[in-house]
């Protein structure tokens, strides 16, 4: 079936350098994509988020990249901090359909 | 913000027994919720979407015998695992869609983790 996936299970960066997590979904219908963070005995937390119409959004020290020919997904955190080793999830869905399809999960460290 | 409270945070109960989680949206409306399962490592699979006022909706695989799943009201959904089972044991977690704002960002709990002995 539909699926969203992951090329990286885990990524290790030092503090203070930038990280880029990809994610590659399958569904063509997808119009609305999300960004969690998930940290450890957590729920997952909101990050970012951009519909199909853009290609790029910035948030503080987030962004987001869509590449809607490739279908390809990615969050670039800028300037990591300790703070920032979780995992992080996509999330895909049609439009008006809140049912979340989550890709596989990377887990970031970040290495003081 | 919109906020979402899972309880209890943890459970641990006996094969056989039956246990409740109940999910509420504390400053919203939320006439949809879901319910995730999350084994360890692993991303969160959806069980169920949870309609206030009807029936849920169960995805495919998951007994609604087993799950049951209770959207009394508008801030308040509750999923009962009946007749546990060590296989049970996962983390669950609940989200929650404020009324009326299609593909906004949904709002989770912090989940409930439940050990089965």
């Amino acid at each position: 079936g539909e699926s969203v996936g992951l090329h990286l299970p885990t990524l290790s960066v030092q503090e203070g350098d930038n990280s880029i997590i990809n994610c590659a979904y399958s569904n063509s219908a997808s119009d609305y994509f999300i960004w969690y963070k998930q940290e450890s005995g957590k729920g997952p937390q909101f990050i970012i988020d951009i519909r199909s119409n853009m290609d790029k959004r910035q948030g503080q020290r987030v962004t987001v990249l869509l590449n809607k020919t490739v279908k390809h997904l990615s969050l670039q955190i800028a300037a990591t901090q300790p703070g920032d080793s979780a995992v992080y999830f996509c999330a895909e869905t049609p439009f008006g359909n809140e049912k979340l399809t989550f890709g596989t999960g990377t887990r970031l460290t970040i290495i003081p | 913000g919109a906020v979402v409270s899972q309880h209890p945070s943890r459970v641990i109960c006996k094969s056989g027994t039956s246990v409740k989680i109940e999910c509420r949206s504390l400053d919203f409306q939320a006439t949809t919720m879901f319910w995730y399962r999350q084994f360890p490592k692993q991303s969160l699979m959806l069980m169920a979407t949870s309609n206030e006022g009807s029936k849920a909706t169960y995805e495919q695989g998951v007994e609604k015998d087993k799950f049951l799943i209770n959207h009394a009201s508008l801030t308040l959904s509750t999923l009962t695992v009946t007749s546990a089972h060590p296989e049970d044991s996962s983390f669950y977690i609940c989200s929650a869609s404020s009324f009326g704002q299609i593909n906004s960002p949904l709002h989770f709990g912090n989940g409930t983790r439940l050990t089965v002995t």
